[in-house]
């Protein structure tokens, strides 16, 4: 069974600073694609990146970069210039066919 | 992208009663997903619903608790029947405008039973 795991239910960065959030997922298939959702208070789901399985260089979206490790199951997310706007909890994400699972996900605050 | 909207966008209902959240997108779209996120919690997907045809339901969720209606290509409604304390959750629709695999999601509905 397909599973994300986000190992950090809170994580806390300085303004202007760089933070990276953890994510790992366990698939056996090779063909999928891999996601980082944000959630602010207002509770809007928000597209932050996303990443081809079949792509190995790693997503940039401005501020936001991935390092994808397929070999690792890994997909961590570094933002960097941590902006106040930034903090809200951040999802994971994976999705195969018509699959499409979330981890549990990480609560960022950002400090002034 | 896609622009989502969800009516209502919190409720609060009785123990016992039904509620029908509506989703609307400003384009048309083969597939839409409902999901329930449960206070603190992660999503879960409720339903996929395609135009057509009836909606597949995940493990644990079952259509005479979640009816799903999906008339055409831009809408969709859920419906959480006989309500109990349980529901309470936020629901939100999602659709995948393309081929890139992504979703993306409405602002969500907050609901509230007592």
């Amino acid at each position: 069974a397909q599973t994300v795991t986000q190992s950090q239910p809170e994580m806390s960065v300085q303004e202007a600073e760089t933070v990276t959030l953890s994510c790992t997922y366990d698939t056996s298939e090779s063909d999928y694609y891999l996601f980082w959702y944000k959630q602010p208070p207002s509770r809007q789901m928000i597209l932050v990146i996303r990443q081809e399985a079949y792509k190995q260089q790693n997503a940039t979206e401005n501020r936001f970069s991935v390092n994808f490790q397929k070999a690792a199951k890994s997909f961590s997310l570094k933002i960097s210039d941590s902006q106040l706007g930034d903090a809200a909890m951040y999802f994971c994400a994976y999705r195969s066919g018509n699959q499409f699972y979330f981890g549990t996900g990480t609560s960022l605050t950002v400090i002034p | 992208s896609a622009v989502i909207s969800q009516k209502p966008s919190r409720d609060i209902c009785q123990r016992g009663t039904s509620l029908t959240i509506q989703c609307q997108v400003d384009s048309q779209v083969t597939m839409m997903f409902w999901y329930r996120q449960q206070p603190g919690q992660s999503l879960t997907l409720i339903a996929t619903a395609n135009q057509g045809s009836e909606a597949t339901y995940e493990s644990g969720f079952v259509i005479d608790k979640f009816p799903i209606s999906r008339p055409n290509l831009t809408f969709s409604t859920l419906t959480v029947s006989n309500m109990s304390p349980e529901d309470s959750s936020i629901y939100l629709c999602s659709v995948e405008p393309g081929p890139g695999g992504e979703q993306y999601f409405g602002p969500g509905t907050r609901l509230t039973v007592t």
